[in-house]
């Protein structure tokens, strides 16, 4: 079944501690990114990926760090988390540029920090 | 700067009315125009996708139009089901930003009563 997973589900840490959040798809997608969602906000781009070793940044990178070193994974990492990055995290992946192609979505990582 | 408005932010209607949702955004220099679904506590589903140089797109009971010109884009949902409740989603690719970053909106909540 072709799918983005994203692992873990639930998270609950304190400030400070370092957590970083796996995502993988089976579908040999291309270009891969991370969005966080909040209320009154919506959804937002952290970071995205392109290919292999390529990664830019989105609309709210602060305080994250990303890493593409197989096309199928793109994990997203809070180097010291504070309260204010609690929030829905979704990976989302597509086999070409989204101006194009269709993205899929990982089923969310809730993060809260204490 | 894209912003995407989705109005209304909820809606209740009987089962087996149809209905229309309606998304605008700000910046008609788009690559397309994407409308999701989210179920809670789950992740995004991809329901249609218009590109820019498209009119409107049609999967089943669902028909998405898009203009451009005006910057407006409407999900229309014939014959709705209890089954069709969850908050949609529209969201534009544009040619501002981060490349490939989807501009979303807040969305509408959409409950279909038996």
């Amino acid at each position: 079944e072709a799918q983005v997973t994203q692992n873990p589900r639930y998270l609950i840490t304190v400030t400070g501690k370092k957590l970083t959040v796996t995502c993988s798809q089976n579908m040999n997608h291309e270009y891969m990114s991370w969005y966080r969602q909040d209320p009154g906000l919506g959804l937002r781009q952290i970071y995205y990926s392109m290919n292999v070793e390529v990664t830019d940044k989105g609309d709210v990178p602060e305080g994250y760090k990303v890493s593409r070193k197989e096309k199928r994974n793109f994990p997203l990492i809070l180097e010291s988390p504070s309260p204010n990055q609690t929030s829905l995290y979704f990976c989302a992946s597509s086999s070409n540029h989204p101006s194009t192609d269709t993205q899929y979505f990982g089923p969310g990582t809730r993060l809260t920090v204490l | 700067k894209q912003e995407v408005t989705q109005i209304p932010a909820a809606l209740s209607v009987p089962e087996g009315e149809n209905l229309v949702l309606n998304c605008s955004f700000t910046d008609s220099a788009i690559y397309n125009l994407q409308w999701f679904r989210q179920d809670p506590g789950k992740g995004l589903t991809s329901l249609l996708l218009i590109q820019s140089s498209q009119r409107e797109q049609t999967s089943g009971r669902l028909n998405a139009s898009l203009d451009k010109s005006s910057g407006r884009s409407t999900l229309y949902i014939a014959a709705s089901q209890p089954g069709d409740s969850a908050t949609y989603l529209c969201a534009v690719s544009g040619y501002g930003g981060s490349q490939g970053n989807l501009i979303f909106g807040k969305g509408t909540k959409l409950s279909v009563k038996p």
